[in-house]
């Protein structure tokens, strides 16, 4: 079946401007994660969705960060005004703790 | 603060032999582990896991090791193939609450020489 999928894959943008990742979960998967990973870095947890729960938006780095999830399904990570510092590998994945399927993320590169 | 500490940005091993990818962790909450293998352009896929219950997990070619009076564990393959290259992430979790939140060190690069 369909793996995880997020778009855009390249994202390239100027300081100051908003982007939007958007990430596709597997289908009936109740959990979805988000996680970023700068350069040299591991992956750093942002924000976790489960179900119709309150998400878990403690890994978000800056109020600047934001994240939906519409219909339990797709999920949309917003940055506002980007800044160089937000250049970074974001990851995507559902499922639940070892059986988190990950999306092959949104390389972000901000001008 | 790392509480996730791979020391060692890449090894290099031959096709056949052994390779032991290392992780060590300052948190003694942490209950339980988890390997992941990431290829370039590809989002990082599990590999193997191990509670701290236990000392050891196997799984074909893949061991993990635990070492919870040292705050370490290890990654042993064997034989390594050319096809286990690839950067290894170790992670943690707390079971409990917020037992979904893995906090990952900085990943190995194995590279397997034919």
């Amino acid at each position: 079946g369909a793996g995880v999928s997020q778009s855009p894959s390249n994202k390239v943008t100027e300081k100051g401007k908003d982007v939007e990742l958007r990430c596709d979960p597997i289908s009936g998967h109740t959990a979805l994660y988000w996680y970023r990973q700068s350069l040299g870095q591991g992956l750093e947890f942002l924000i976790y969705f489960q179900g119709n729960s309150a998400p878990d938006k403690s890994g978000l780095p800056s109020d600047r960060f934001s994240a939906e999830r519409t219909g339990g399904s797709v999920s949309t990570l917003t940055i506002q005004r980007t800044q160089q510092e937000d250049s970074a590998v974001y990851l995507c994945a559902s499922g639940e703790r070892s059986s988190q399927y990950f999306g092959p993320g949104t390389r972000l590169t901000v001008l | 603060d790392q509480q996730v500490k791979q020391n060692s940005p890449s090894l290099s091993v031959q096709e056949g032999r052994i390779s032991i990818l290392n992780c060590d962790y300052t948190n003694s909450m942490f209950d339980y582990f988890l390997w992941y293998k990431k290829y370039p352009a590809e989002g990082p896929t599990f590999l193997i896991s191990i509670s701290s219950i236990k000392d050891k997990n196997e799984d074909g070619r893949f061991t993990v090791f635990l070492n919870k009076s040292a705050k370490h564990l290890s990654l042993h393959i064997v034989p390594s193939q050319p096809g286990d290259s690839a950067v290894y992430f170790c992670a943690a979790s707390i079971s409990g609450g917020s037992n979904y939140k893995l906090t990952f060190g900085k990943g190995t690069l194995l590279t397997v020489n034919p």
